[in-house]
């Protein structure tokens, strides 16, 4: 069955940076676009960025954009998320999601989610 | 402040019918682009409820079911059952902000 796992969360300061990790399996991860999106503390749902199938394109929130970068290596069936000069307002449950739809035709829906890895943003 | 606006909670008794709001504008719902609904638990991963403004991936109830019209869309539950009890997201995809884009969420409580 479809499963992905995040992880690399944890407890770092204000300026700092952390990579998150979404392990997938179960499908064949070379073939679908991957997204993260993430939960602050008692707020709503927030899209951070996606990247194509076949990593060729990326697109991010204004929020993140050039501070956070979307990798996957699909040797590994494994998406990335590089989070530099963090931010206490990047305090989130972060989700890693598999897109069954077209981003570039603006159709993008999620029919799997990780978990989420908890980034706490902190000094 | 969501690009969709959700109302913050509604609630229902066990066995009847809510429904659940997600207004947008000309750049997304009202551009056409399709609307999707999911379930939130705390400590689980969010659950897709219907894609493509009214479609049901397999293994979710005839009991939810979705609706679009001009620059808003709705979310039916009908026969609430106490494991209802959820935050629910509407998504789409906004051509301004060139993102996808959510609700603010709703919480739904089962009398």
């Amino acid at each position: 069955q479809v499963q992905l796992v995040e992880s690399g969360g944890g407890v770092v300061q204000p300026g700092r940076s952390l990579r998150l990790s979404c392990a997938a399996s179960g499908f064949t991860f070379s073939s679908y676009g991957m997204h993260w999106v993430r939960q602050a503390p008692g707020k709503g749902l927030e899209w951070v960025a996606v990247i194509w199938y076949d990593g060729s394109n990326k697109y991010y929130a204004d929020s993140v954009k050039g501070r956070f970068t979307i990798s996957r290596d699909s040797s590994k069936n494994t998406l990335y998320l590089e989070m530099n000069s963090l931010r206490d307002e990047d305090t989130a449950v972060y989700y890693c999601a598999r897109d069954l739809g077209h981003f570039e035709r603006g159709g993008s829906y999620f029919d799997y989610w990780g978990q989420g890895t908890l980034v706490i943003v902190s000094s | 402040q969501s690009v969709l606006t959700q109302p913050p909670s509604v609630s229902g008794a066990p066995g009847q019918r809510v429904t659940i709001s997600c207004t947008g504008r000309s750049s997304n719902i009202g551009a056409g682009y399709d609307v999707h609904w999911y379930r939130l638990l705390p400590g689980t991963a969010p659950k897709l409820l219907i894609y493509g403004n009214s479609n049901r991936p397999s293994g979710v109830p005839d009991r939810f079911s979705g609706s679009k019209s001009g620059t808003s869309a709705s979310l039916a539950i009908t026969g609430l059952q106490a494991e209802d009890e959820a935050d629910y997201y509407c998504q789409s995809y906004d051509s301004s902000l060139s993102g996808v884009v959510f609700g603010g969420g709703t919480k739904l409580t089962v009398l």
